[in-house]
C-alpha cells in the first residue's frame, strides 16, 4: 500500500482564490481526519469522517472551509477564499475503525497565501 | 483545545545519551499515543500504551503513563543522529469519540 497520499506537496495562492486540498486514504481504513499544522498552534484537527460521513467538523475554522469524502478513497478540503492566515501545513490522517484510532498520516500540503 | 502538552519544547542532547520527553493530559483517556516527525513529513506513529497499563518498550523507546498524574513520558536510549525530529504526544480522550488529540511537541536535535 502506499499509504495516505496527498496532492498537491506544495500550494502557493493568492488571497481570495479557491484552494482545494486533496486526500487518498489507506485502502480499508474507514476513518478519515484533517489536521492544520502552525508553529502558532501546533496540530489541530479540522474535522473527521467515518464511513464518509463527517462526526466532528467542530475544528474547521470558519465558513470558508470545506470537506467532502464523496466516496472511501477519496476526500478534499477547500478553502473559498483563502486568506493569509490560512498557511500551513495540511495533513490527512487515516485509520482504521476498530479499538483505538491510530493515524496514518500523509506527507501533507503545505499552502502559502500570499 | 490542545490536550497533550509536552516539555520541554526542544531538547538538544549528544549522540549515545537518553532523551526524555514528557506529556501531560487534562481528561481522562483510552490510551495515549506518541508519533514522530522528521521535518516536512508527516507523523509516524511511535508507540501506543493504554490506560491500564504503565509502561511500554519498544526497541530503544520506553514509554511509561501515569494515569494519576495525568502524564507520559517517552525515552529515547542511545540516542543517534536520525533521532533528531519533534515527537507529540496524543491522546485519545474516553467519550466515544474517534478523535486523536496532539500536544505541539518536542523538538529532538541529536548532535553527532
Amino acid at each position: 500500500d502506499a499509504g495516505v497520499i496527498q496532492s498537491p506537496r506544495h500550494e502557493v495562492t493568492e488571497m481570495g482564490q479557491e484552494v482545494t486540498l486533496r486526500c487518498k486514504p489507506i485502502s480499508g481504513h474507514n476513518s478519515l481526519f484533517w489536521y492544520r499544522q502552525t508553529m502558532m498552534r501546533g496540530l489541530e484537527l479540522l474535522i473527521y469522517f467515518n464511513n464518509n460521513v463527517p462526526i466532528d467538523d467542530s475544528g474547521m475554522p470558519e465558513d470558508r472551509f470545506s470537506a467532502k469524502m464523496p466516496n472511501a478513497s477519496f476526500s478534499t478540503l477547500k478553502i473559498q477564499p483563502s486568506e493569509p492566515r490560512d498557511s500551513a501545513v495540511y495533513f490527512c490522517a487515516s485509520s482504521p475503525t476498530g479499538a483505538s484510532p491510530r493515524g496514518t498520516f500523509g506527507s501533507g500540503t503545505r499552502l502559502t497565501v500570499v | 483545545s490542545q490536550q497533550g502538552e509536552e516539555d520541554p519544547q526542544a531538547l538538544s542532547i549528544q549522540e549515545g545519551e537518553n532523551a526524555t520527553m514528557n506529556c501531560s493530559y487534562k481528561t481522562s483517556i483510552n490510551n495515549l499515543q506518541w508519533y514522530r516527525q522528521n521535518s516536512g513529513r508527516g507523523l509516524v506513529h511511535l508507540i501506543l500504551i493504554r490506560s491500564n497499563e504503565r509502561e511500554k518498550h519498544s526497541g530503544r523507546l520506553r514509554v511509561t503513563l501515569d494515569t494519576s498524574k495525568k502524564s507520559s513520558s517517552l525515552l529515547i536510549t542511545a540516542s543517534r543522529a536520525a533521532d533528531t525530529a519533534s515527537y507529540f504526544c496524543a491522546t485519545w480522550p474516553q467519550g466515544g469519540s474517534e478523535k486523536l488529540v496532539f500536544g505541539k511537541g518536542t523538538k529532538l536535535t541529536v548532535n553527532p
